[in-house]
């Protein structure tokens, strides 16, 4: 079965520094993807960043790119230049694979908090 | 542009008393549907999903149920609520394909049964 672990419940990061966020993910389809979303306190999902299985390069958008090392299964999230607006919850994602769901099995999330 | 609404918002309900909330999708044709609960400060669990209209998948054994008697609209309801039934339901579309596609959620609805 697949599965998604996320190791830390919360975090602190400087305003304009770097921060990593940690996932790490289980499965043995060959062909997989990878999803980041963030959760304000408002409680509305908002999809940041996606990486398949065999991309051949790290995913980027903007200030956000994902450390994807598909040998040790971890699909780190890191925001650069962190701003206060970046403070919320972040959820990481694998697609299920089997039958034809498209649904998505998340991480229990950690909680970013970026200090002035 | 597609959209995602769900409402109510926010509902307090009394144990034993029934629930409806409900999920509509604006600008797309058959789109996977999905319910997920987060309780608090906790990760999103699956409830349900749909393919189709009148097909529905539950993941979990609950208290709920749901229905899609549309194409773009996706009910949860209950009949009689439990305590455990608080939290905050949130509605999902697939976008793109199978292996690739993100999810877009609604706003959220947040359960209070007291």
């Amino acid at each position: 079965a697949q599965k998604i672990t996320q190791t830390q419940p919360g975090m602190f990061v400087q305003e304009k520094e770097a921060v990593t966020l940690d996932c790490t993910y289980d499965t043995s389809d060959p062909s997989y993807g990878l999803f980041w979303y963030k959760q304000p306190s408002s409680g509305e999902m908002i999809f940041l960043i996606y990486q398949g299985s065999y991309d051949q390069q790290n995913a980027t958008e903007g200030r956000y790119s994902l450390n994807f090392q598909k040998a040790r299964k971890s699909a780190n999230l890191v925001i650069s230049a962190s701003q206060l607006g970046d403070s919320a919850m972040y959820f990481c994602a694998m697609r299920d694979l089997s039958g034809n769901t498209g649904k998505l099995i998340f991480g229990q999330g950690t909680t970013l908090q970026v200090k002035p | 542009s597609q959209t995602i609404h769900q409402w109510p918002a926010t509902l307090v309900q009394p144990v034993g008393s029934p629930l409806s909330l409900e999920c509509t999708v604006e600008g797309t044709s058959n789109p996977n549907l999905y319910w997920y609960r987060q309780a608090a400060g906790r990760g999103l669990q699956l409830l349900f999903y749909s393919v189709g209209i009148g097909q529905i998948s539950s993941e979990v054994p609950q208290n709920l149920s749901a229905s899609r008697p549309q194409d773009r609209q996706f009910i949860l309801s209950s009949k009689k609520l439990l305590l455990s039934d608080s939290g905050f339901y949130l509605c999902a579309w697939m976008w793109g394909t199978r292996v690739t596609g993100e999810l877009f959620f609604g706003e959220g609805s947040r359960l209070t049964v007291l």
